[in-house]
């Protein structure tokens, strides 16, 4: 199994701050894909990233893929309550499909 | 609309009672797979299949047996359920293996 690694677990902030949360891994991935998560229900999918290097922006989210193909980022923008859910990045393995730990967020009014 | 239905969506049930999550889908997708979500410890697939009569485990399948006799469906079934597959369980589908995972809404199981 492909492990992935997501930092900070967790993150509370304040609405119109920024912030930056971490995927990383060993091991090289075809692909990457970011996904948010809202109490009782399943992951839904915000963007996969497929080259080294690229950059996807999703308005205020931006989603980097490492050039060597290891790590993603996720960088919100004047973050606001409706963002606050559980950020999930995942990457094939096989016909399998890993799931990182995730970054809880929490944005306050 | 393309979903990922599964059913019960709630259940509590006793140790050792026979009992089976199913779980559906209408975008004639390839593969599917089932998930289970624990505080602290992610997402973890259980099993998954690549197609009719194609599964293979994931990384927690002790306790649990899943079967693809048709595309669409790929039920969960826990034969002899124990207090420690207390869980929330996610059922999701896919085109292929590099595709997104569409994902049911959950079944909270609770197992006394």
């Amino acid at each position: 199994t492909q492990l992935l690694e997501q930092s900070p677990q967790f993150l509370s902030i304040q609405e119109g701050e920024n912030l930056t949360v971490y995927c990383n891994s060993s091991s090289v991935f075809s692909s990457l894909q970011w996904y948010r998560q809202e109490p009782g229900e399943g992951p839904v999918l915000l963007v996969t990233v497929v080259t080294g290097g690229e950059v996807k922006k999703l308005k205020r989210l931006t989603f980097q893929f490492g050039d060597a193909r290891k790590d993603s980022s996720l960088h919100i923008t004047a973050a606001q309550p409706g963002d606050t859910g559980l950020y999930l990045c995942a990457g094939p393995s096989g016909y399998a499909l890993n799931f990182g730990k995730g970054t809880s967020l929490l944005v306050t009014p | 609309e393309a979903q990922v239905t599964q059913n019960p969506r709630y259940l509590i049930t006793v140790t050792g009672k026979k009992l089976t999550v199913t779980c559906s889908q209408n975008m004639n997708h390839e593969y599917m797979s089932w998930y289970r979500q624990d505080p602290g410890l992610g997402l973890r697939q259980i099993y998954y299949s690549m197609n009719v009569e194609v599964t293979d485990k994931g990384d927690v399948p002790e306790g649990y047996k899943v079967s693809r006799k048709e595309k669409r469906n790929f039920p969960l079934i826990l034969e002899s359920p124990s207090p420690n597959q207390t869980s929330l369980y996610f059922c999701a589908s896919r085109w292929t293996v590099n595709q997104p995972q569409h994902f049911g809404d959950g079944t909270r199981l609770s197992i006394l």
